[in-house]
């Protein structure tokens, strides 16, 4: 079974420009995250869909930050414009079920490491 | 809000000796517990988790941990470390009723020396 994937795995841009990230999560897996990890720290919930629908974006900076999962199946996270604070890796992960699902183990791609000059 | 604590930033042992990595967490009510682990450029591997039941949960890599609820602990054991373990450690907590959401720590490097 293939794991989440996402791409690209590097990207360095220069301040005030505009980045996107994908995410395809496992198949069949009805919940994605989009999480935030700052050097040295633990990963943090940006978003969380369960399908198509965005039930936690309380932690999204939405004056910079947008993410879409238009047909329930793989996301897209955007910034922009990024700001130097910006630079981290990227995170998405993958969970089976829908509502309900605080106990399911999420499932995690290798990230996109951000580097803004 | 849910946190967690992983007091010790950097954990060394010799390889074959046990392998402690010491977690608490704070949550409201009772709580879903996680362990991961990351090697360098990839993202996070999960270990094992406690749910409900027995408070000693078994996981992969010969990795277990004990889930101590007056001590609000969830400390990942190993009887016997191997160098390939050297990676870093993250314990997380969600509450079984509430908001879903998984609170990570900072995390634990270990480091097992040959």
């Amino acid at each position: 079974e293939a794991g989440v994937v996402q791409s690209p795995r590097y990207k360095i841009i220069e301040k005030k420009q505009p980045v996107a990230f994908w995410c395809n999560p496992i198949s069949g897996h009805n919940t994605l995250y989009w999480y935030l990890q700052n050097l040295g720290q633990g990963p943090e919930l940006l978003i969380r869909y369960e399908n198509e629908e965005a039930v936690d974006d309380s932690q999204l900076p939405k004056d910079r930050f947008s993410a879409e999962r238009l047909k329930g199946v793989d996301s897209t996270l955007k910034i922009q414009p990024a700001e130097l604070g910006d630079s981290a890796v990227y995170l998405c992960a993958s969970s089976p079920r829908a509502s309900g699902g605080a106990s399911d183990t999420q499932y995690f791609g290798p990230g996109t490491r951000l580097t803004v000059l | 809000a849910q946190s967690v604590a992983q007091p010790e930033d950097q954990v060394n042992v010799a390889e074959g000796n046990p392998l402690t990595v010491k977690c608490t967490y704070s949550v409201s009510g009772n709580p879903y517990l996680f362990w991961y682990v990351q090697y360098p450029n990839r993202g996070l591997q999960f270990l094992l988790k406690y749910i409900t039941g027995d408070n000693l949960v078994k996981g992969s890599y010969g990795f277990e941990a004990e889930f101590n609820k007056s001590q609000t602990s969830f400390h990942l054991k190993k009887p016997s470390a191997l160098v390939s373990d050297s990676a870093l450690y993250f314990c997380a907590v969600s509450p079984v009723y509430g908001n879903n959401r998984l609170a990570f720590g900072k995390g634990n490097q270990v480091v097992v020396i040959p």
